[in-house]
């Protein structure tokens, strides 16, 4: 099993570019999350979903924009990115809900210039 | 969730115990105590939970007081891979619907040869 797998490990971004963050579970997990990590901020979810083809707001949802057409995949897009992006993006799975055991994937480093 | 009180930085010699310990005083009854690490640019990774017995693992040992207001996560046997940034939360059962994860400042933990 792979786990929690996610694409690219790194990015640079110019200001107003768009990009797509791809997760990828194989362990079934209905539950998909994605946080950014910054220095002294410690995690912060942006959004996550309880099951394919359905998403919910997390606390800094502004900006992003996710998709889950797949149970195994879960899509963070940034439509115009601006340097407040910029950013480490980790993507987690869970069995289920409350206080199930999250799995992490190596995370996304994100540079807007 | 309750808080979670930890020290800022430990130390440990490789091949020695660690012990680090996390204060809890507020924990209610429903809630768990889990511990997360993050190894240096990776994701976070789950390391174990418990509610009020002692908790053993292939990673790690969670000893939780009598009165749950404490707990000390050990490694037995630390290793140079083991050093890593160490969180503990408390998580009520059946919790936030979706399971954010909140982490505090943890601990970290220095294994020097």
């Amino acid at each position: 099993n792979a786990g929690v797998t996610q694409t690219p490990k790194f990015r640079v971004l110019k200001t107003g570019q768009s990009m797509t963050l791809l997760c990828a579970q194989d362990m079934n997990h209905e539950y998909m999350y994605w946080y950014r990590q910054d220095p002294g901020m410690g995690l912060r979810l942006i959004h996550y979903s309880v099951g394919e083809g359905t998403t919910a707001k997390g606390e800094v949802p502004d900006g992003y924009n996710v998709s889950r057409l797949k149970k195994q995949n879960f899509l963070l897009g940034l439509e115009s990115a601006a340097p407040s992006q910029t950013s480490v993006y980790f993507c987690a799975s869970s069995y289920g809900g409350g206080r199930e055991t999250q799995y992490f994937g190596p995370g996304t480093r994100l540079l807007v210039l | 969730d309750a808080k979670t009180t930890q020290p800022t930085s430990m130390d440990c010699a490789e091949g020695r115990a660690a012990n680090l310990p996390c204060n809890h005083s507020t924990i209610s009854g429903n809630e768990y105590v889990y511990w997360y690490r993050q190894i240096h640019s990776q994701g976070p990774q789950y390391i174990i939970h418990g509610l009020k017995n002692n908790e053993t693992n292939e990673m790690a040992s969670l000893i939780i007081t009598e009165d749950r207001k404490s707990s000390t996560l050990i490694l037995p046997h630390a290793t140079l891979r083991d050093t890593a940034v160490y969180y503990c939360i408390a998580l009520r059962a059946g919790g936030t619907s979706y399971g954010k994860l909140t982490f505090g400042q943890g601990t970290i933990l220095t294994v020097h040869p």
